[in-house]
């Protein structure tokens, strides 16, 4: 399977706790996205890489929130002292940067804080 | 900011109907993307739209990018029960990294 991949599907944690979720993006896609999704809506941006530079962050992405793609492939984010605010659907997507950049999203991690 | 909105929000049709719905803003896009979401899963791309006036299609699906730039529909032909789902359209600015913005979704049911 070539398509973005993410890891893991599911996580229940505590409130609290730092979660680490990662990404998989097509081989030579050199965007990689991050979004939230929360039940009933559409997804949201939250940051985006060009190869391992991280050029954008959403005002969505507090503090707590840190996403590093540190070689240009996988990438990962994490959440540090989840809230149950936090609980969302995490999808992550990948485009080519150059011509027609349709970005092409991954299965999703959902995240449980309880 | 910039808002995409969707509609309609849900629609109940018998199988074999067609089906339409569409995505206005007040902002213009370079890019208009149709996605179809099944529950638990990621979007997965439908079809793809890059310029204004452009109507393309994907087997029973067809959209179109609107002439103003700030709209823009799908249909759905003879619908079939594997059409359930939540389709959500997206519109990207190149000027802003190709990040997306999001409707609200239409969530499609289809009763055989």
């Amino acid at each position: 399977d070539t398509g973005v991949s993410q890891d893991p599907r599911h996580k229940i944690t505590k409130r609290g706790q730092n979660v680490t979720f990662r990404c998989d993006p097509i081989s030579e896609h050199n965007r990689l996205y991050w979004y939230r999704q929360t039940l009933g809506q559409g997804p949201e941006f939250l940051t985006y890489f060009q190869n391992e530079a991280q050029l954008e962050k959403s005002r969505l992405l507090s503090d707590r929130f840190s996403a590093e793609r540190p070689k240009g492939s996988f990438s990962t984010l994490e959440i540090q002292r989840t809230e149950q605010g936090d609980s969302a659907m995490y999808l992550c997507a990948s485009s080519l940067a150059s011509g027609y950049n349709e970005q092409f999203f991954g299965p999703g991690t959902r995240l449980t804080v309880l | 900011g910039q808002q995409l909105n969707q509609s309609p929000q849900s629609m109940f049709i018998q199988e074999g109907e067609d089906v339409s719905m569409n995505c206005t803003s007040s902002s213009i896009f370079n890019t208009w993307l149709w996605y179809k979401q099944d529950p638990g899963e990621g979007p997965v791309l439908l079809i793809a739209l890059y310029k204004a006036g452009e109507l393309t299609s994907n087997g029973r699906l067809t959209a179109q990018f609107g002439i103003t730039r700030k709209d823009s529909f799908l249909n759905i032909s003879a619908s079939i029960p594997s059409d359930v789902g939540i389709y959500f359209c997206a519109a990207l600015i190149y000027n802003q990294g190709g990040k997306l913005i999001f409707g609200q979704g239409t969530e499609l049911s289809v009763k055989p």
